[in-house]
């Protein structure tokens, strides 16, 4: 158990609509990390925030969003939903920005668009 | 943007085999990582790296960090079959903000 928890663990939803995915990061933790994994696919950095600040931002479609709120959880928006959205959607925590070898990864959210 | 080459892509061995899979990247690294990641979870940090020609073990598991600094190694040795998964390596490199760019992953299959 890595200490970060994402929920929910699946969702599947049809074409055009809305879902959020919710992470929380290990105790401690100010960095979130949000990652997208396609079917048998590396993973894809969307956006990091660092004590509710964006940090960085990958290749986060717009219709896409993030926020990290002052207790530290951190919701991914997918809106829109088209079917190649299907994917495993991960967020990691780290104890800040600048230390990458502290970064720990959630179970992940197996988003299904249909 | 950066890109790290990771491979090879896929492996299928026979049990009590040594492995062996690398990175390679056209920018000098500060950092390397290798991490696996088990069917259905997140990936978990295997290695961390720091140094060029840094060697560093986790059981049956060494790391390197090259000395050109664009590349780094992992060798799985007398590998059983728990060691299935994807291997992704992850790198930080200089003036990259902090950010890390990961490799594709190597997929290992262990054949009975």
């Amino acid at each position: 158990d890595s200490g970060v928890t994402q929920t929910p663990k699946h969702l599947i939803t049809a074409t055009g609509q809305r879902v959020t995915l919710r992470c929380s990061p290990r105790s401690g933790d100010l960095s979130v990390y949000w990652y997208q994994q396609s079917l048998d696919q590396g993973l894809q950095f969307l956006i990091q925030y660092y004590n509710g600040e964006e940090r960085a931002k990958g290749n986060i479609l717009e219709r896409f969003s993030a926020q990290q709120f002052p207790d530290l959880h951190s919701e991914l928006n997918l809106s829109s939903l088209e079917l190649g959205d299907s994917a495993l959607y991960f967020c990691a925590s780290s104890v800040d920005h600048a230390r990458v070898d502290t970064i720990y990864f959630g179970e992940g959210s197996w988003l299904t668009v249909v | 943007g950066q890109q790290l080459n990771q491979s090879p892509q896929s492996m299928f061995i026979q049990e009590g085999e040594d492995v062996s899979m690398n990175c390679t990247s056209s920018s000098i690294f500060n950092t390397w990582l290798w991490y696996k990641q088990d069917p259905g979870e997140g990936p978990v940090l295997l290695i961390a790296l720091y140094k060029a020609g840094e060697l560093t073990s986790n059981g049956r598991l060494t790391a390197q960090f090259g000395i050109t600094r664009k590349d780094s190694f992992l060798n799985i040795s007398a590998s059983i079959p728990s060691d299935v998964g994807i291997y992704f390596c992850a790198g930080q490199f200089r003036d990259s903000n902090y950010q890390l760019i990961w490799g594709a992953g190597t997929k290992l299959i262990i054949k009975p």
